[in-house]
């Protein structure tokens, strides 16, 4: 069984630049959700997507946003980027919520300079 | 609100020795909780999860954790550290909420030979 693939592994870009990352989930898992790691905040839940519509929210800027396909695929979008914006993005794919249990991707590095 | 407190930013310990790796909760509701492992560059991997089966939860690798809801803790053990454990070690929480777990800081394993 193919784990989450999340592509690419990594990514420079500049300030105000925008970007996109995809993830697949493994095959039959229908919620995909994102966070972005970073060594002075941790790990922070970005949004989570169920059949094509967002689920569930974190606090981050409207700059952050995400969609999923009706395969289940999922890409985040981060607009206008700022220095801050560089961090670890994982994604994690589930086929039921709470106990069920969430595997994560190998992660996109994104660099902004 | 749920929270996540992991006692101990690093934890060192001698090849052969046990580790212990805390982990306290805040819920108001009873939780799923997880452990994850994250080597350098990695994602996250699920060493185990506690869903309200067993109190005593049987891992990868030969790790296992203890949920005791008196102490809200649910610390990760190993007798027998190897030199392959050393990576940094993340406890989370959930309560069915679509996909969000909320993360400790996580806690770094060193192992000494």
């Amino acid at each position: 069984k193919a784990g989450v693939t999340q592509t690419p592994r990594y990514l420079i870009k500049t300030r105000g630049q925008q970007v996109t990352l995809s993830c697949s989930p493994i095959s039959g898992h229908r919620s995909v959700s994102w966070y972005q790691q970073t060594p002075g905040q941790g790990l922070q839940f970005l949004f989570e997507y169920f059949s094509e519509t967002q689920r569930n929210k974190g606090n981050f800027p409207g700059r952050f946003s995400g969609r999923q396909f009706s395969n289940s695929r999922s890409e985040m979008n981060v607009s206008t980027l700022e220095l801050g914006d560089s961090a670890l993005y994982l994604c994690a794919s589930s086929g039921g919520q709470g106990g069920y249990g969430y595997t994560f991707g190998s992660g996109t590095r994104l660099t902004v300079v | 609100a749920q929270s996540v407190t992991q006692l101990g930013s690093h934890v060192s310990v001698s090849e052969g020795a046990l580790v212990l790796l805390r982990c306290n909760y805040s819920s108001s509701v009873p939780p799923y909780l997880f452990w994850y492992v994250q080597y350098p560059n990695q994602g996250l991997q699920l060493l185990l999860k506690y869903t309200s089966a067993a109190t005593l939860v049987k891992g990868i690798n030969g790790f296992e954790a203890e949920f005791k809801k008196s102490e809200t803790s649910f610390h990760l053990t190993k007798p027998s550290a190897h030199m392959s454990d050393a990576a940094e070690y993340f406890c989370a929480v959930t309560q069915n909420e679509g996909g969000k777990l909320i993360f400790g800081q996580g806690t770094e394993l060193s192992v000494k030979p």
